[in-house]
């Protein structure tokens, strides 16, 4: 099975500081990489599918690549709304695995 | 809208049954594959199961793998996960949601709270 890690664990950062976020595949799968917004109390929220196709209506700060199996989600401009644990996903081949999570807050 | 309702959780004791449903509207729902992803209290996401469109592909995680059992009733725009032989570490809210192949999972229902004591 596929397994799916993420750096840091959390992250503190000030309000319009980039933010990056990396997620890596213990293997290949290609562009099946989703993002996922997690605010507390919250239902999870897709952000990126594909590993840098943007949810329409989500904010343009916000964007997802890839590199091997190096996936990273950047926000370009951190915005207090963005508080919350964001989750990577590959749903190439089951089992659909989640990352472990990163918490993002304001400094 | 696009809507997912999950109904059926609880408090139940080590070792018995419970059956999950999860009534979706608003989009064709046999057009979908479906899947069910739980949430232990403060702890990360962990996916359990998909189901095809017809029923007839499922897959399970390894840790709900004999015991819990994903199906579908497309004539009632319903999903259900039966789970038996509940243990401690099922504790969890569970989500279901909708799944789209190239994707991921789109649409998420507010989850359902099982609560599994020894």
């Amino acid at each position: 099975d596929i397994q799916m890690t993420q750096s840091p664990s959390s992250l503190s950062a000030s309000v319009g500081d980039r933010v990056t976020i990396t997620c890596r595949a213990s293997q290949g799968i290609t562009h099946y990489l989703a993002w996922y917004q997690q605010k507390a109390g919250k239902v999870p929220k897709l952000l990126i599918y594909a590993a840098s196709a943007l949810r329409s209506g989500v904010p343009s700060r916000f964007s997802g690549s890839e590199s091997g199996t190096d996936f990273t989600l950047t926000i370009s401009s951190l915005q207090p709304e963005d508080v919350a644990t964001y989750y990577c996903q590959s749903y190439n081949s089951p089992p659909h695995t989640f990352g472990p999570g990163t918490k993002v807050e304001i400094k | 809208q696009v809507q997912l309702v999950e109904s059926g959780g609880g408090l139940v004791k080590a070792g018995e049954s419970l059956r999950l449903s999860c009534a979706a509207s608003g989009f064709t729902f046999s057009d979908y594959y479906m899947t069910w992803i739980r949430q232990a209290p403060g702890k990360g996401l962990e996916w359990l199961s998909f189901i095809s469109t017809t029923g007839s592909i499922t897959h399970y995680a390894d840790s709900v793998q004999g015991r819990f059992t994903i199906s579908r009733d497309n004539a009632k725009n319903s999903l259900f996960l039966q789970m038996n032989s509940l243990r401690a570490d099922d504790t969890a809210v569970y989500y279901c949601a909708r799944f789209y192949g190239g994707v991921g999972s789109d649409t998420w229902g507010r989850g359902t709270l099982v609560t599994v004591s020894s």
